[in-house]
């Protein structure tokens, strides 16, 4: 089963405000975890991946993996209105043949 | 500048009349990958090209065709549409990193 789950939100919070977004799965054989920001009447682009468990960090932003859980974080600090956007997890198990299967999304507000 | 490009952006047309959303990557990248985007339902795999002359099926490939006789190149074909194939569209494209892909602007298109 390729099911991602990802609450759509919108969530809403204070500009500085830490986000925290998430994304549980089924499929044990998804290795590669990806978050993808997309923005209004644009095209998803990659923000961070994640290879396996454990955590990465670029910047404001931090992804982190729980293969043991099925569950995947990603931790925006010091957040901006321009973080304002649909953040989408994604999922590969290292085979081109799968693609990704995408999380549907959640609609993060930032408020000035 | 490295980019994927799709035409038309936006597209209205009428049941059985068939049509062709074209795609083009710059970035001399193997794998290709159509997607349609729809809300509730969030991103899902239509077809996907590992390489020239190479094509396989995603999730929902029903009532659509592809091709791939050129590296840069990936069109998408409806033979003949139907109102449940509007949708949002995207043509992405990757090297080796299937998880690392790149996206378009999307294509809009309505079936009336």
């Amino acid at each position: 089963q390729k099911e991602v789950e990802q609450d759509p939100g919108p969530l809403s919070v204070p500009e500085g405000a830490i986000v925290s977004l998430n994304c549980t799965y089924s499929n044990s054989a998804f290795q590669y975890f990806m978050w993808y920001r997309q923005y209004s009447r644009k095209g998803p682009e990659l923000l961070m991946y994640t290879y396996s468990s454990g955590n990465k960090e670029d910047g404001r932003f931090t992804a982190q993996v729980d293969k043991s859980s099925k569950y995947i974080s990603l931790f925006i600090r010091d957040s901006q209105p321009s973080d304002s956007a649909t953040y989408l997890c994604a999922m590969n198990s290292g085979g081109g043949a799968d693609g990704l299967t995408f999380g549907k999304g959640t609609h993060l507000i930032i408020q000035p | 500048e490295a980019q994927v490009t799709q035409n038309p952006r936006y597209l209205i047309t009428v049941t059985g009349k068939k049509l062709t959303v074209t795609c083009s990557q710059n970035m001399n990248h193997e794998y290709m990958s159509w997607y349609r985007q729809d809300p509730g339902l969030g991103l899902r795999q239509i077809y996907y090209s590992m390489n020239v002359e190479v094509t396989d099926k995603g999730d929902v490939p029903e009532g659509y065709k592809v091709s791939r006789k050129e590296k840069r190149n990936f069109p998408l074909i409806l033979e003949s549409p139907s109102p449940n194939q509007t949708s949002l569209y995207f043509c992405a494209s990757s090297s080796g990193h299937y998880y690392e892909q790149y996206f378009g602007p999307g294509t809009r298109l309505t079936v009336t």
